[in-house]
């Protein structure tokens, strides 16, 4: 079966542009989450959708960031008026509901923001 | 806030012979722990994991040991294998009385190199 999948792979985008960024999970899992690896640090997890549960948005770094899910497939995550700092690498996850530890990750989409 | 740290950078090691690859975490509420390895370009893929009431879970070559009055976890991978170059990463989430919340911490990973 088809993994997660991300898109777009790379985005280059001028500082001060909105980003959408988006990610296909697995079927049938519920869980959805996004990190962001910026260079030369581990992941870092910035939002977490399960199911209809309100989701925990405890690690966006800021109210420029925002994430949707709808129901339990498609997930955008969209970055308004871009800063340098938000170049990394963003990578969504996915996990099934009776294996929420082991999380399947897309390939990632890396922002370079100029 | 460090809460998940893989101390070395890098590791190289012999074909053959065994890696070790250490991880230290501060939370004391973490209780579960997970290796990832990651190859360029490509998302992390879930190796190995284990709970807090256990001290040791192995899977065919891999085998991960907790010590949780250190508060550190180790990998070891043994024999090494030239295709186990990539970068391994530490996780753990601390899951809480229900289990609702799977989010991870992760440290900045530990490159590893397996000569031939």
């Amino acid at each position: 079966g088809a993994g997660v999948s991300q898109s777009p792979s790379n985005k280059v985008t001028e500082k001060g542009k909105d980003v959408e960024l988006r990610c296909d999970p697995i079927s049938g899992h519920t869980a959805l989450y996004w990190y962001r690896q910026r260079l030369g640090q581990g992941l870092e997890f910035l939002i977490y959708f399960q199911g209809n549960s309100a989701p925990d948005k405890s690690g966006l770094p800021s109210d420029r960031f925002s994430a949707e899910r709808t129901g339990e497939s498609v997930s955008t995550l969209t970055i308004q008026r871009t800063q340098q700092e938000d170049s990394a690498v963003y990578l969504c996850a996915s996990s099934s509901p009776d294996r929420v530890y082991e999380q399947y990750f897309g390939p990632g989409t890396r922002l370079t923001v100029t | 806030d460090q809460q998940v740290k893989q101390n070395s950078p890098s590791l190289s090691v012999q074909e053959g012979r065994i890696s070790i690859l250490n991880c230290d975490y501060t939370n004391s509420m973490f209780d579960y722990f997970l290796w990832y390895k990651k190859y360029p370009a490509e998302g992390p893929t879930f190796l190995i994991s284990i709970s807090s009431i256990k001290d040791k879970n192995e899977d065919g070559r891999f085998t991960v040991f907790l010590n949780k009055s250190a508060k550190h976890l180790s990998l070891h991978i043994v024999p090494s294998q030239p295709g186990d170059s990539a970068v391994y990463f530490c996780a753990a989430s601390a899951r809480g009385m229900d289990g609702a919340n799977s989010k991870l911490t992760f440290g900045k990973g530990i490159t590893l190199s397996v000569r031939p």
